[in-house]
Formats: structure tokens, C-alpha cells, sequence
């Protein structure tokens, strides 16, 4: 079983709110991901870390912004959630090696009104 | 480009029946090759993995042969069951180095 958490699982917030989708994982894993997931499931790499300090922008343009300040914690933030950043956000992390599995959270289902 | 495409869905079998959901590839080198599994309300977790040519992945029943002369990991099984219901994720990675790339995923149905 994968030892990364995620939370809140769900939250329902109003637009203009400031917002903070935690994710942790305890497998010491130097590689973590954001996805964005859209209501027809296809996946949206948005943001990704290979270190402490190391963050890159993914394939989707996002407004999120993350921080990588510990191995184990890897958190992202809307400084202004709008109606359109209603998803299903995962997070996922791994190790070093190419075949190496990648372990993935159990999402945060955001709804903003 | 480096990409990876799955047949669309939904499928919708009978229990018991014999399940394919096609993937191909394209990318440079050798790429690990990946099927992840996502039942409702949660996240992916891996189903299986081959990591060079010719390997054959299997987990609960599910297989899936790596092959590099026609770019394909198939998945497959012999007789789906009602809890195998949920949505199949291809997935490929050329090296530690770069992320994972999925394809757009395919929601199976078993009926009972």
C-alpha cells in the first residue's frame, strides 16, 4: 500500500478564496507530481519536483503554484480559486529509476461556486 | 512525439467474459511500460509493469506483454468480474528522468 496522503479529500469553497491542496508521502521519494483530472478522466500533469527546491510547470497550464521546502511534502495553492479549477487534483510521487512505480494519493475533489 | 493511445471506451461486458483494452506507443529508446487501475472515488494505483521488451506484466489475473516490434501493451484477461469495474490507465516513461505519460484512459463495466 502507497504512503502518500492527501487532504482534504473534498472541499467546497467560494470563488476569490485563497486555497492549500496538501500532499505527503513517506517513502522518501525524491520525484512528485500534481495531475489535474478532468470529468473524462484523462490525466493533466500541472506541476512536478525531481528535489527539495526544484519545481517544474507540467504539460497543462495552470494558475496553481506549489513549493518544494521538505522531501515529503509537496503542496499546491490557488491564491484565488475561480469556478473553472473545479477537478479532481492527484498527487503521485516516485522513485529515482525509470521502472520505478509511481504511487499516486487518493485525489482532493475541489468544487468552487 | 512520445505518446500513448488506448482504445476508447466505455466497454461493457458480461462477467466472465474476455476482456482486451489495446495500447501502443510511441517513443524514443526503451521506454517501461505501465497499466495503472482506478476504481471509483480514488486514485491510480499500479495493476502492472514490464520494463523491456518481451516482458510480460501479470497481477490479479491481468496480463500484458511488452512488444517493441509492434509498439503495443495490450492488457488483457481471461474473465472479468463485476469488481474489475473501473477505469484502465496505459502508461509509459523513457527514464527516471522524465514523467510518466498516460494515455487517456477506458472505463470498464462488468454486469452481472
Amino acid at each position: 500500500e502507497a504512503d502518500i496522503y492527501q487532504t482534504p479529500r473534498y472541499l467546497v469553497i467560494g470563488t476569490g478564496k485563497k486555497i492549500t491542496l496538501e500532499c505527503s508521502q513517506t517513502m522518501g521519494h525524491d520525484k512528485m507530481y500534481w495531475y489535474q483530472q478532468d470529468p473524462g478522466m484523462e490525466l493533466h500533469l500541472i506541476h512536478y519536483s525531481y528535489g527539495v527546491n526544484s519545481t517544474e510547470k507540467g504539460d497543462l497550464s495552470s494558475e496553481s503554484t506549489v513549493s518544494r521546502i521538505r522531501t515529503e511534502h509537496f503542496p499546491l495553492t490557488l491564491e484565488s480559486a475561480r469556478p473553472s479549477h473545479t477537478s479532481q487534483y492527484l498527487c503521485a510521487s516516485t522513485g529515482t529509476s525509470g521502472t520505478d512505480t509511481q504511487y499516486f494519493g487518493p485525489g482532493t475533489r475541489l468544487t468552487v461556486l | 512525439g512520445n505518446s500513448v493511445t488506448q482504445m476508447e471506451g466505455p466497454v461493457t461486458l458480461s462477467e466472465e467474459a474476455f476482456l482486451t483494452i489495446n495500447c501502443t506507443y510511441t517513443a524514443t529508446g526503451y521506454p517501461s511500460l505501465f497499466w495503472y487501475v482506478q476504481y471509483p472515488g480514488e486514485g491510480l494505483q499500479l495493476l502492472l509493469k514490464a520494463t523491456k521488451a518481451d516482458d510480460k506484466g501479470s497481477n490479479k489475473g491481468f496480463e500484458a506483454t511488452y512488444r517493441k516490434e509492434t509498439t503495443s501493451f495490450h492488457l488483457e484477461k481471461g474473465s472479468v468480474q463485476v469488481s474489475d469495474s473501473a477505469v484502465y490507465f496505459c502508461a509509459r516513461r523513457n527514464s527516471g528522468n522524465t514523467p510518466l505519460v498516460f494515455g487517456k484512459g477506458t472505463r470498464l463495466s462488468v454486469i452481472a
